[in-house]
């Protein structure tokens, strides 16, 4: 089956740094990918829409300052949060969709921000 | 808001079959049910969907009722690797962006 691919697994960086988590579809191209977060006990959360070649459409709530959010070929998405504080402490996951087909999750990214 | 609702959490026996409920009343007549679970510290894995008729695939079984309102997982034979959140969704296309609601916590007991 379709294969989506996060990098890195997990990522630990200082307060106020900034840190890129990439998502790729590795055997179809994908037009649009999602962001998710999700905090311990909780669901998942749409932070926003990631279509190639155009700005990403944010939920309501989310900073599209902080995050931000790189659709630049039909295989990879990155998503940058800036100066990130402990409280972006979370497991981010992206989805591909692979038009007319499905969507798939990617294994997710764990942040950790001390 | 998620358009389905699903209990907190449930336990079943190992090597029980696990029924796993959903209610869906304001679903649309072009939306599919789907489901999706998610074990601990992973991404969300696709396990099946329908629009109207029950379905069966290798890793389960999908009953909708009737009239749409509502519909029932089955994992015929659990596992304890079966433990997970399971996600009821209801979209319209495979395109959409999907709003998980808060899904139901499986505990498969040995």
């Amino acid at each position: 089956g379709a294969v989506v691919s996060q990098h890195p697994s997990w990522v630990i960086c200082k307060s106020g740094t900034s840190v890129k988590i990439e998502c790729r579809s590795l055997d179809f191209q994908a037009t649009t990918m999602f962001w998710y977060r999700q905090f311990p006990k909780q669901s998942l959360m749409l932070m926003a829409t990631s279509n190639e070649g155009s700005k990403a459409t944010y939920e309501q709530g989310v900073e599209k300052d902080k995050f931000l959010i790189n659709h630049a070929s039909l295989t990879l998405s990155t998503l940058t949060v800036t100066s990130a504080h402990p409280e972006d402490s979370s497991f981010y996951i992206c989805s591909a969709v692979d038009p007319g087909v499905e969507q798939y999750f990617g294994p997710g990214t764990r942040l950790t921000v001390t | 808001d998620a358009k389905t609702t699903q209990p907190t959490s449930m336990d079943c026996a190992e090597g029980r079959a696990a029924n796993l409920p959903c209610n869906h009343s304001t679903i649309s007549g072009n939306e599919y049910v789907y489901w999706y679970r998610q074990i601990h510290s992973q991404g969300p894995q696709y396990i099946i969907h329908g629009l109207k008729n029950n379905e069966t695939n290798e890793m389960a079984s999908l009953i909708i009722t009737e009239d749409r309102k509502s519909s029932t997982l089955i994992l015929p034979h659990a596992t304890l690797r079966d433990t997970a959140v399971y996600y009821c969704i209801v979209r319209v296309i495979r395109d959409d962006k999907i709003i998980f609601g808060k899904g139901t916590r499986l505990h498969i007991l040995p």
